[in-house]
């Protein structure tokens, strides 16, 4: 079955950047998702279609998706920041599949 | 204000049921399919569920995970949608969200309802 890979957990100095990567076989062919879930806080999408950021995203959210590898980059990660982070993906035989997670903690 | 407002949830016993509300407002609610997600305490996302819009005949679909115990309904008078699952299972434990679908993702997500399964 369709499966998302995500690192468990990833730390960052203020204003450095954030890379997390979420990994599938062949996941450049699919559209991506991004949601950001803070603590007691239901998740938020921060990134659809791989690239394209709703309004009201501050600017430093990016993503990207090539190959096996989509990657959400916050550039000048700020202490609000700090969250979960879930990549999602659709699948003809699963549906909708979310990765496991990555923890940012902004030290 | 577009939100979605949610309502059951609670402690239940393990073989018996749940049926979860939620509300939209601030958006054209009949135009939007509507979904269900999970997630276990610890645990990631888990999407368990869709029911279509009208003028996709009202259409659902399930994960099979929970396939057979569930049936997810909507009115769209209401611009509600409803979620039920029995043979409620100790796994069954999760806060459980409603969320918009935007094509392949969640664009609205509700606040969440806890649904814990202990005897």
């Amino acid at each position: 079955s369709f499966e998302l890979t995500q690192p468990p957990s990833l730390s960052v100095s203020p204003g450095q950047t954030t890379n997390i990567t979420c990994s599938a076989d062949s996941l450049g062919n699919k559209f991506v998702y991004w949601y950001q879930q803070r603590p007691g806080q239901s998740p938020l999408l921060v990134i659809y279609k791989d690239d394209k950021r709703p309004s009201g995203i501050p600017e430093r959210f990016s993503g990207s998706n090539s190959g096996n590898t989509a990657t959400l980059t916050i550039t000048g990660t700020q202490a609000t920041d700090e969250a979960d982070f879930y990549c999602q993906a659709w699948d003809s035989s699963t549906l909708y599949v979310f990765g496991g997670g990555t923890r940012v903690t902004v030290l | 204000e577009v939100k979605l407002v949610q309502s059951g949830g609670g402690l239940v016993h393990p073989g018996g049921s749940l049926r979860l509300s939620c509300v939209g407002s601030g958006f054209p609610f009949s135009e939007r399919h509507m979904d269900w997600i999970r997630q276990a305490p610890g645990k990631r996302l888990e999407w368990i569920g869709r029911v279509q819009t009208e003028t996709s005949d009202l259409s659902t679909h399930y994960a099979a995970s929970v396939s057979g115990r569930i049936s997810i309904s909507r009115d769209d008078t209401d611009s509600s949608m409803y979620l039920q699952l029995d043979s409620l299972k100790i796994d069954d434990t999760a806060m459980y969200y409603c969320a918009r679908a935007d094509q392949d993702g969640f664009d609205l997500w509700g606040p969440g309802t806890m649904v814990t399964v202990s005897p």
